[in-house]
């Protein structure tokens, strides 16, 4: 089945851009997500990408995916200390509605 | 548009009690429905989804159950819970087609005495 590797932590300065990198290994994955989860929250949806895209960018939030070397990235601009959370790549493939989580990487902003 | 519900937000129980979580979709029909558990090491894990009416499928086997009542709620169980069972417990809904994204609830914060 599909594996999904992130970093455990990242940290950047407020007003810096953050990446935060995802691996995955089926290559028919064809939808990927990011997640952010805030301390005792639940996972809220940021962005999703399908497999025939490369790039996809809202507001702050810019996506990169490599198919080839089945890599995910979630880019965001001028980050903010409200940005400071646990963010969780995600990836499912063919016709399965049950998609595969990384185990999340916590962003921590600082002044 | 779609919302999820779930209840209660934190709950402390002791050993051996047993445990009701409910959760409830409004918005959409037929969504299929899963209840996760994410411990402190943060990974999500599997517990139960289920594509309709009382059919619940089990991902890992414990002395938590689950059923859908109704076509929106699901509900997760124990008769007696374990000190294992404490987490942070999530529902989520997704649309009947495949590949669509999770949406998630607020979660239920159990600890166990």
């Amino acid at each position: 089945g599909e594996d999904v590797e992130q970093s455990l932590f990242l940290s950047v300065r407020e007003g810096d851009s953050s990446v935060i990198n995802c691996t995955y290994t089926d290559s028919s994955s064809t939808y990927l997500y990011w997640y952010k989860q805030e301390p005792g929250a639940g996972l809220q949806l940021l962005t999703y990408i399908f497999s025939n895209m490369d790039m996809k960018q809202d507001q702050r939030l810019t996506v990169l995916l490599n198919k080839k070397d089945k890599h995910l990235s979630l880019r965001i601009a001028d980050t903010q200390t409200g940005d400071s959370a646990i963010y969780f790549c995600a990836g499912s493939s063919g016709g399965s509605y049950i998609p595969t989580f990384g185990r999340g990487t916590s962003l921590i902003v600082h002044p | 548009s779609q919302t999820i519900h779930q209840w209660p937000a934190t709950l402390v129980q002791p050993v051996g009690s047993p445990l009701s979580l409910e959760c409830t979709v409004e918005g959409t029909s037929n969504p299929n429905l899963y209840w996760y558990r994410q411990a402190a090491g943060r990974g999500l894990q599997l517990l139960f989804y289920s594509v309709g009416i009382g059919q619940i499928s089990s991902e890992v086997p414990q002395n938590l159950s689950a059923s859908r009542p109704q076509d929106r709620q699901f509900i997760l169980s124990s008769k007696k819970l374990l000190l294992s069972d404490s987490g942070f417990y999530l529902c989520a809904w997704s649309s009947l087609m495949g590949n669509q994204p999770q949406h998630f609830g607020d979660g239920t914060r159990l600890s166990i005495l």
